[in-house]
C-alpha cells in the first residue's frame, strides 16, 4: 500500500520568509512518481512539479524549489521569500508506474501574513 | 484546450434525494478519474476509467455511487439515496498517455452539500 504523510497541518509565516514543506511517502514499487499540487481558495488543484524515482536531482523554479531524498523516503517543497499569494494548501502526492490513482496526503495550510 | 469542466460548481440536496454530477475531461485525454475530498483532507481516489472501460474502483465507492463514461468521453457520477457523510468536493481529473508520467489535469470540482 502507498502512504503520504504531510506532517505540517498548518504552517504561518511572514511576508518573505523562507518556508520548507515536508513530505514523506511510503511504497513498495521501484519506479513511482511524486508531485506537489497547489490548492488556492478557489479549490482547483493546481500542478507544480512531477518527479519519478530516479531522478534525484533537485528542481529549482523561480521561488520553488524541490529536495528529493530517495534515502529518507522524502519529497520537501521550499518557497523561498514567500508572498502572500503563496497562502493556499498544498499537497504531496505519489503514484505507481502504471498511472492509475495519485494516492494524496493530508495537506498543509500556509498562510503568508503581509 | 479549455481544461477539465465539471457540472455543476455546487449541490445541495436533501438527504435521500440522488445526485449526478458531469465531467468533461480536456478533449483528446482517454483516462478519467474521480476523486472525493472532504474537509481538512487531502482528495481521496473513487475510480478511473480508460476510454469508456471502468478499470479501478476504490472500496470507498459503495454501492450508493455509480460512474459511467458511457462514449469514451465525458463521465458521470451518480449518488443515490444521498447521505450527510457524502457532503465533500468531487474532483475529476484526466490524463493522456502523450503527457509524461500520465500527469493529471484537475477539474474545479464539485462541491455537494447534503442536509
Amino acid at each position: 500500500a502507498q502512504k503520504v504523510t504531510q506532517a505540517q497541518t498548518e504552517i504561518s509565516v511572514v511576508e518573505k520568509e523562507d518556508v520548507t514543506l515536508d513530505c514523506v511517502y511510503e511504497t513498495r514499487d521501484t519506479t513511482y512518481y511524486l508531485f506537489w499540487y497547489k490548492q488556492p481558495p478557489s479549490g482547483e488543484l493546481v500542478f507544480l512539479i512531477r518527479r519519478n524515482s530516479f531522478d534525484e536531482q533537485n528542481e529549482i523554479s523561480g521561488r520553488y524549489s524541490w529536495n528529493f531524498q530517495k534515502s529518507t523516503s522524502s519529497f520537501n517543497f521550499t518557497i523561498t521569500a514567500s508572498q502572500v499569494v503563496d497562502s493556499a494548501v498544498y499537497f504531496c502526492a505519489l503514484r505507481d508506474n502504471a498511472g492509475n490513482m495519485l494516492t494524496f496526503g493530508g495537506g498543509t495550510r500556509l498562510m503568508v501574513k503581509p | 484546450d479549455t481544461g477539465v469542466s465539471q457540472n455543476p460548481r455546487h449541490k445541495i440536496t436533501k438527504r435521500g434525494q440522488n445526485v449526478t454530477f458531469r465531467c468533461d475531461p480536456i478533449s483528446e485525454h482517454n483516462r478519467l478519474y474521480w476523486y472525493r475530498q472532504t474537509l481538512g483532507q487531502g482528495p481521496e481516489f473513487l475510480t478511473y476509467f480508460q476510454n469508456e472501460a471502468q478499470l479501478e474502483k476504490s472500496r470507498l465507492l459503495s454501492d450508493r455511487f455509480s460512474a459511467e463514461r458511457p462514449k469514451g468521453s465525458f463521465s458521470t457520477l451518480e449518488i443515490q439515496r444521498t447521505e450527510q457523510g457524502d457532503s465533500a468536493m468531487y474532483l475529476c481529473a484526466s490524463s493522456s498517455p502523450r503527457e509524461r508520467a500520465y500527469e493529471q489535469y484537475f477539474g474545479p470540482g464539485t462541491r455537494l452539500t447534503v442536509t
